[in-house]
């Protein structure tokens, strides 16, 4: 597509729940990044993707959080057990590679709320 | 260990008059500088970025940003503010690795 496609554009979960975010990165985009924002903050790092694989997920908070990318486009984030805490959005960036000098391009963001 | 500072969480100028974000950035080795802007309900964009090429790199919209490394900055500039530039801003820096590590942001204001 022409940008990073992010699903839902909105969330709103209970405590407690298990939520998936879909995100669709530009094609032939062979990187993949998932940010966390919160309100007031700049983006932090979650997850890395090169493909298939998760090059670095350092930036997961626990293991509560997970990330999949099965065919090396669409990734999926993925939270069990949601906390008040959680809430934030949840930015997708792709580059055309892996090399630190390209900028990234970033979807819209998933604004999670947990009630 | 890489950082960035963005010096002011919020910045206020008049329409037509001169911009200037500031940002201060740590790292070990050679960097790449990155800004973006976000506006509101919007996805990151990127204005502008240095990879170790000219020191004064120009972006979109007007945007310049100077790499200093003695001063281990990386400001950004716009001769002339336009109402549209209303928006929250942030420095980026990333050297090894693929992580982007962004400043908390300035928000820019223009008044008309």
């Amino acid at each position: 597509g022409a940008g990073v496609s992010q699903t839902p554009s909105n969330k709103v979960t209970e405590k407690g729940k298990y939520v998936e975010l879909r995100c669709d990165p530009i094609s032939g985009h062979t990187a993949l990044y998932w940010y966390r924002q919160s309100l007031g903050q700049g983006p932090e790092f979650l997850i890395y993707f090169q493909g298939t694989g998760a090059a670095d997920d350092s930036g997961l908070p626990n293991d509560r959080f997970f990330a999949v990318r099965p065919e090396g486009s669409v990734s999926t984030l993925k939270i069990q057990r949601t906390e008040r805490g959680d809430s934030a959005v949840y930015l997708c960036a792709s580059s055309l590679t892996w090399t630190r000098s390209d900028g990234y391009t970033f979807g819209s963001g998933t604004r999670l709320t947990v009630v | 260990a890489q950082s960035v500072t963005q010096l002011d969480s919020h910045v206020s100028v008049s329409e037509g008059t001169p911009v200037l974000l500031r940002c201060n950035y740590s790292s070990s080795y050679s960097p790449s500088l990155f800004w973006y802007v976000q506006h509101p309900n919007k996805g990151l964009q990127l204005l502008l970025k240095y990879t170790s090429a000219a020191t004064l790199v120009k972006g979109i919209n007007g945007f310049e940003a100077e790499f200093k490394k003695s001063e281990t900055s990386f400001h950004l500039t716009k001769p002339s503010a336009h109402m549209s530039d209303a928006a929250e801003y942030f420095c980026v820096v990333t050297q090894e690795g693929n992580q982007f590590y962004f400043g908390t942001g300035t928000s820019l204001t223009v008044i008309p």
